[in-house]
């Protein structure tokens, strides 16, 4: 089965530039999706297709994906940043099936 | 908008069925080419995916939890249910539905459900 590796934890001051990485074998080759989740809420669509932004998400979020890692970015970052990430790709095997990184904690210090 | 809730109880005795239905408003389960999803996230720790059904019925499941899960959809009433069947208490989660789009060879969650709690417990 594929696995997607993250942090568990990414510290950044606000107004700098937090980078979350996730980690899987020839990752460069599907195409990764980004979910933002608040305490107590659902998770949010940040990024689609790799750097694609949904209607309604600041251009601050931005993601890339090459190799074995995809990154989110987050620019100028604000203390209502800080949130669990979690990356999710769709593995085509013969499984076919979702897969989700463990998540990334973003302290905004 | 669409807009997606769960519903279903929130207590479930071990060895028992988990049964939830998410109800789809905003617009019809068969429009579009969409699937409908179930996600769970145990209590502290990261997101699992169940499965996902198209409204003619076809269906996927991880593979983790397939023997024990049934997606099932009802276009008439703009729902979609999960049946998970032998649960023990690694099964309490909050369980999520979500719309999945399946679009040139990748997938993702555009919208969900804001989450509903199940404990299995005696």
């Amino acid at each position: 089965s594929y696995v997607l590796t993250q942090p568990p934890s990414v510290s950044v001051a606000p107004g700098k530039t937090a980078r979350i990485t996730c980690g899987g074998n020839n990752i460069g080759s599907k195409s990764v999706h980004w979910y933002q989740q608040k305490p107590g809420q659902a998770p949010v669509l940040v990024i689609y297709y790799d750097s694609d932004r949904p209607s309604g998400i600041p251009e601050r979020f931005s993601g890339s994906n090459s190799g074995n890692t995809a990154t989110l970015t987050i620019s100028r970052v604000e203390a209502g940043d800080e949130a669990d990430y979690y990356c999710q790709v769709w593995d085509s095997s013969s499984d076919r099936y979702v897969v989700f990184g463990g998540g990334t904690k973003l302290t905004v210090l | 908008q669409v807009q997606l809730q769960e519903s279903g109880p929130g207590l479930v005795k071990p060895s028992q069925t988990l049964s939830l239905t998410c109800t789809v408003s905003g617009g019809s389960i068969s429009s579009g080419s969409y699937y409908w999803s179930w996600i769970r996230q145990p209590a502290g720790k990261g997101l699992e995916w169940i499965g996902r059904i198209y409204t003619s019925g076809s269906t996927n499941y991880n593979p983790s939890l397939k023997s024990r899960v049934t997606i099932s959809v009802d276009t008439s009433k703009n729902q979609f249910s999960l049946k998970l069947s032998s649960v023990t208490a690694a099964d309490t989660a909050v369980y999520y539905c979500a719309r999945h789009i399946a679009v040139a060879g990748t997938d993702y969650f555009d919208y969900w459900g804001q989450g509903t709690l199940v404990t299995v417990s005696s």
